[in-house]
């Protein structure tokens, strides 16, 4: 089955860039829809936006235009770039890939970003 | 945006008790609704999709029901193993937005 595994920085600047990679293994990346979600610190959990293997994307209007998120089929990676972070941007950052049904049944294990000086 | 409330945020049972989540939302999403259980340090686990479907693999003590804007999550006898916070999750429209979870505590 399907294994998504994130790798990135735990820590960011204010200010600065979060950039994140989904790697994909067990199954091909082509013909879905791969998601990026977040969980602050004790809270709830929150949609970032998903991009389909071709490259087309959807954002959560939230982000305002922050957040940028590429595939690279040849690697069977996504990633996710968030800009002008600050402290509300702290969390663990999952990856997911959204089924054929347009459920969410596979997801990687999270990875914690803090965002500090 | 879709709202998604949740009731109870806070759960006290004891293992054997039927436990009843129910998860409202502020307009019609028909049946695109997803459960996830959640535990410390882990990520979501899917439980019920298309509010009422059962995930393969996960128990038939759970079970999922509604449709339109009333859902409800059912785990018929509690678990040790259930005692962690559930979520519901509308995929009807963007953003894809959750409830603020259940934490279900051992009484």
């Amino acid at each position: 089955q399907v294994q998504l595994q994130e790798s990135g920085p735990g820590l960011v600047k204010p200010s600065e860039t979060l950039s994140l990679t989904c790697a994909v293994s067990g199954d091909s990346i082509s013909g879905y829809y791969w998601s990026w979600f977040r969980q602050p610190p004790g809270k709830g959990l929150e949609w970032i936006g998903w991009i389909y293997y071709s490259g087309s994307t959807n954002y959560n209007p939230s982000l305002r235009g922050r957040v940028t998120i590429s595939v690279d089929t040849s690697k069977s990676q996504f990633s996710l770039r968030l800009s002008a972070v600050t402290a509300a941007d702290t969390a663990v950052y999952y990856c997911a890939r959204r089924d054929n049904s347009g459920y969410y049944f596979s997801w990687g294990q999270g990875t914690q970003v803090t965002v500090s000086s | 945006d879709i709202q998604l409330t949740q009731s109870p945020s806070f759960l006290s049972a004891s293992v054997g008790d039927r436990v009843t989540i129910t998860c409202r939302a502020s307009q019609d999403i028909r049946s695109y609704l997803a459960w996830y259980q959640q535990k410390p340090g882990k990520a979501p686990n899917l439980l019920i999709y298309a509010a009422s479907t059962l995930q393969s693999g996960v128990p038939s003590r759970f079970s999922g029901s509604g449709s339109g804007t009333e859902f409800a999550l059912t785990i018929s006898s509690l678990q040790p193993e259930d005692f962690a916070t559930y979520y519901c999750q509308q995929l009807n429209s963007y953003p894809l937005t959750f409830g603020g979870g259940t934490k279900v505590e051992i009484k």
